[in-house]
């Protein structure tokens, strides 16, 4: 099956710095996913994004949607401990349909 | 509060046997999935269903079975013929257009 490729796939930063992911594929999507996982947790949701082009902010991430709808990225500003985990983007084509996943960047933060 | 809920946390399955991990969800979502976690695989669909009484298999459905009798549960399988079983097993739902939500996973082990 397809799967993204999201890079990088591990990234050690020091708290306080920014941080940058990104996810690109072959095929063109309508909404783009960016979920975080904790250890022994599922993902959650983090950012949705549904038009090409289209950026979105939640607190501390921004997330934007790539103008040719292959690539979506994901920017963390002035990280802290707690967002250490493992993050993944998610293409979605259309509806109740299965999402398809990048591999995870694992972000370990160094106080 | 609504929710998907998983149960066992943690299996463990004796060779030659099947077993059954359990997903209900209250969110009155239409479509449900099963992925499975490996260590750097990110996640990997297994089985999907839209609607009651259908589902579809994903990638890696073989040595797996679901069943969707009722719109809130969707039960999978892990037969004797899965022969690497060991992972991390998510289980989410949507709903028409909106973001898959996750939960917490089931930790399956081979005794």
């Amino acid at each position: 099956g397809q799967q993204l490729n999201q890079s990088p796939q591990s990234m050690f930063i020091q708290e306080g710095e920014d941080v940058s992911m990104n996810c690109t594929s072959s095929s063109i999507f309508n909404t783009w996913l960016w979920y975080k996982q904790d250890p022994g947790e599922g993902p959650v949701l983090l950012i949705a994004l549904y038009k090409a082009g289209e950026l979105t902010s939640n607190g501390r991430l921004t997330a934007q949607f790539g103008t040719t709808r292959k690539d979506s990225f994901l920017n963390i500003s002035a990280s802290i401990p707690s967002d250490v985990g493992i993050y993944f983007c998610a293409g979605l084509f259309s509806g109740n349909t299965p999402l398809v996943f990048g591999k995870g960047t694992r972000l370990s933060v160094i106080a | 509060d609504g929710g998907i809920t998983q149960s066992p946390k943690y299996l463990f399955r004796k060779e030659g046997q099947n077993v059954t991990l359990s997903c209900e969800q209250n969110l009155n979502h239409d479509a449900m999935y099963w992925y499975r976690q490996d260590p750097g695989q990110g996640l990997r669909l297994i089985y999907y269903s839209q609607i009651v009484n259908d589902f579809q298999k994903g990638d890696i459905a073989e040595g797996y079975s679901v069943s969707r009798e009722k719109k809130e549960s969707f039960p999978l399988t892990v037969t004797s013929a899965q022969k690497n079983p060991t992972a991390f097993y998510l289980c989410a739902s949507s709903i028409d257009y909106q973001p898959q939500h996750f939960g917490d996973g089931t930790r399956l082990s081979i005794l």
